[in-house]
């Protein structure tokens, strides 16, 4: 099984509508993240989360909100989900870097369309 | 804040032929360097690392030079399979707003040809 687990893999929307992307991990990380990936712009983050009582926004988090539920969960809602939303969305964890220096784990990303 | 910039794609090579894509990065202080690979239909996985100047991360026959004077990282193979084929990515760590994250660059699809 996967260590970090993105649910729905693959979702068609229509614009307005609200919708959820999960995420899950057993790597027992206190760290997690949301980036979306855009072709000709790699990958870009949108909310972190350091522990359960900690979020932060991202460099594109406007249209979208978060919520970490429990240290091994971590939700990314869209609110009215518009077209320029599509995109492939990424969950990665991390643990707190000691010694060395920070290593994200993916999910192996959830296909969002927006029509 | 940091940044990232790496080489265009897309790359073909035919197999065994010399892999370089470019990365430079502009950074105050002394970033910790990586490149990740994403293989078709899957999550970025860590290629390798440098954490200080001269430093060399290789793995899988891959290899990058951290080098400060010309603040580059380029990801090099001396011998492509086609099993390379997939998204680089460079990244380097970001210190602002005193938490460590990610910052990617753009991404380069190499596809290796038989």
């Amino acid at each position: 099984d996967a260590d970090v687990t993105q649910t729905p893999r693959n979702r068609i929307t229509k614009t307005g509508k609200r919708i959820m992307l999960e995420c899950s991990q057993t790597k027992g990380h206190d760290r997690m993240y949301w980036y979306r990936q855009d072709p000709g712009l790699g990958l870009r983050l949108i909310y972190y989360s350091f522990d359960v009582k900690d979020i932060n926004k991202g460099e594109i988090s406007d249209g979208y909100s978060v919520s970490r539920q429990a240290q091994a969960k971590f939700s990314l809602s869209l609110e009215s989900a518009i077209p320029n939303q599509t995109a492939l969305y990424f969950c990665a964890t991390s643990d707190l870097p000691l010694d060395s220096p920070l290593k994200l784990f993916f999910g192996q990303g959830t296909r969002l369309t927006v029509v | 804040g940091n940044s990232v910039t790496q080489m265009e794609g897309p790359v073909t090579l035919s197999e065994e032929a010399f892999l370089t894509i470019n990365c430079t990065y502009t950074a105050t202080g002394y970033p910790s360097l990586f490149w990740y690979v994403q293989y078709p239909g899957e999550g970025l996985q860590l290629l390798l690392k440098a954490t200080k100047a001269d430093d060399k991360g290789s793995n899988k026959g891959f290899e990058a030079t951290y080098r400060k004077e010309t603040t580059s990282f380029h990801l090099e193979k001396g011998s492509v399979q086609v099993s390379d084929s997939a998204v680089y990515f460079c990244a380097l760590s970001d210190w602002e707003g005193g938490s460590e994250k990610l910052v990617f660059g753009k991404g380069t699809k190499l596809t290796v040809n038989p």
